[in-house]
């Protein structure tokens, strides 16, 4: 069974910064790609970042390009989002998905996401 | 505003069958894939259809998917009050380099 665990949410002031992690189990981490997404209470469905099984590509919305660094390490089946210069508008709850291949924003699982809120 | 654009709202009575339409452009439904997912509010999504028409192991064959051109359709027949939920469409989009998902469709059983 695929397993995904969010962890690194909280309350932080704009234009700081903070990391999320995602642990992954039940499936060969290092065959597929790995995408986050978010949602902002009550809202929709955003696409944030995807990076390529072996991080040799790395996609990202233009909402948050040159403020987040997805990454990944294949050796602890983990991934990572690195948020700096946090905004009040990237509140969110934040979703760690699996990919359907090695490359795509497919997304066939979900973890159970984790709430970040930036306030000052 | 979304690149997938669908209905805010559909609703059914039990028993009923209800369709969610997803309209997209040729860089993104046009070209590729679609997926959808069910989200209970306060869950996580739940994949409900991958690769335009195919049903993962456990979602009830109530559910359909279609694609066709720019668009793509999620019908859900035998209306059940379970179903009620939010939907999302979503694909890849090659001209945004990104995974683009719609705005979301509440249903509601009556």
């Amino acid at each position: 069974e695929v397993r995904l665990v969010e962890s690194g949410g909280g309350s932080v002031q704009p234009g700081r910064s903070l990391r999320l992690s995602c642990v992954a189990s039940g499936f060969t981490f290092d065959d597929y790609a790995m995408n986050w997404v978010r949602q902002a209470p009550g809202k929709g469905l955003e696409w944030v970042a995807n990076i390529y099984h072996n991080s040799a590509k790395i996609n990202y919305a233009d909402s948050v390009k040159g403020r987040f660094t997805i990454s990944r390490d294949n050796a602890k089946n983990s991934l990572y989002l690195q948020m700096d210069s946090l905004r009040t508008e990237d509140t969110a709850f934040y979703f760690c998905a699996k990919a359907d291949d090695f490359w795509s924003g497919y997304i066939t699982h979900w973890g159970q996401g984790t709430l970040v809120t930036v306030s000052s | 505003q979304s690149v997938l654009t669908q209905p805010p709202s559909a609703s059914g009575t039990p028993g009923q069958r209800v369709t969610i339409s997803c309209s997209g452009s040729a860089s993104n439904i046009g070209s590729n894939y679609v997926y959808w997912y069910q989200q209970v509010p306060g869950t996580a999504p739940k994949l409900l259809m991958y690769r335009n028409n195919e049903r993962p192991s456990g979602v009830p064959d109530r559910f359909s998917g279609s694609k066709s051109g720019t668009s793509a359709s999620l019908a859900i027949s035998g209306l059940r009050s379970e179903d009620e939920a939010d939907y999302y469409c979503s694909t890849w989009d090659d001209s945004l380099s990104g995974a683009v998902f719609g705005g979301g469709t509440k249903l509601t059983v009556l």
